[in-house]
């Protein structure tokens, strides 16, 4: 089965500090998309930042960056200077089949504290 | 406004009621996906449409759930003889098929909210 895992239910920051959220995912695909999308509360899903897994370039956002593991399996999000209206539901999704359907993990909830 | 719209937004039924939800997808988009979220969980996928065509049911979609996207444009999403089970969010997302294909955005509506009483 083709899954995404992540492990951290809950995570705080200070503003302007930097967090790292994770992700493992497993898949016998050689060729997939990986994503991070943010929910903030009561808001629509947004997304943050993708990675093509053919590219062993780190995808960068702005403040967002990835750090892709393909031998590991991990695809860890990292917040740069960390803002309030980053606090969110942030989610790990993976696109493994042509027809492009995510499959999202559980969820980290970040709350960005001033 | 030309993102993803989703109607009604709040839907309070009681049990063994039909329900109909709408999504309008972003015009040019030709791949329309439907997913249910539960409290505290990521969302899971229930079908997609690429044009008017139905390309994939989860099997979670089961066999009270109907979805259809008439002329490929607009898409519903019926529930029959609801349970109390089906409380959720239900999520619509589109995408175009064109470029990265499979690896393009989806844009997401902003969900309806569905009670089962």
């Amino acid at each position: 089965a083709q899954t995404v895992t992540q492990s951290q239910p809950e995570m705080s920051v200070q503003e302007a500090e930097t967090v790292t959220l994770s992700c493992t995912y497993d898949t016998s695909e050689s060729n997939y998309y990986l994503f991070w999308y943010k929910q903030p509360p009561s808001r629509q899903m947004i997304l943050v930042i993708r990675q093509e897994a053919y590219k062993q370039q780190n995808a960068t956002e702005n403040r967002f960056s990835v750090n892709f593991q393909k031998a590991a399996k991990s695809f860890s999000l990292k917040i740069s200077d960390s803002q309030l209206g980053d606090t969110a539901m942030y989610f790990c999704a993976s696109i493994y089949n042509q027809g492009g359907k995510l499959i999202f993990g559980q969820g980290t909830e970040l709350s960005v504290k001033p | 406004d030309t993102g993803v719209s989703q109607n009604p937004r709040h839907k309070i039924t009681k049990r063994g009621q039909n329900v109909t939800f709408r999504c309008d997808p972003i015009s040019e988009h030709n791949r329309l996906y439907w997913y249910r979220q539960t409290l505290g969980q990521g969302p899971e996928f229930l079908t997609y449409f690429q044009n008017e065509a139905q390309l994939e049911k989860s099997r979670l979609l089961s066999d009270r759930f109907s979805a259809e996207r008439p002329k490929g444009s607009f898409s519903t999403l019926e529930i029959q003889r609801t349970e109390q089970g089906d409380s959720a969010m239900y999520l619509c997302a589109s995408s175009s098929s064109i470029g990265e294909g499979r690896g393009n955005e989806q844009f997401f509506g902003p969900g309806t909210r569905l009670t089962v009483l």
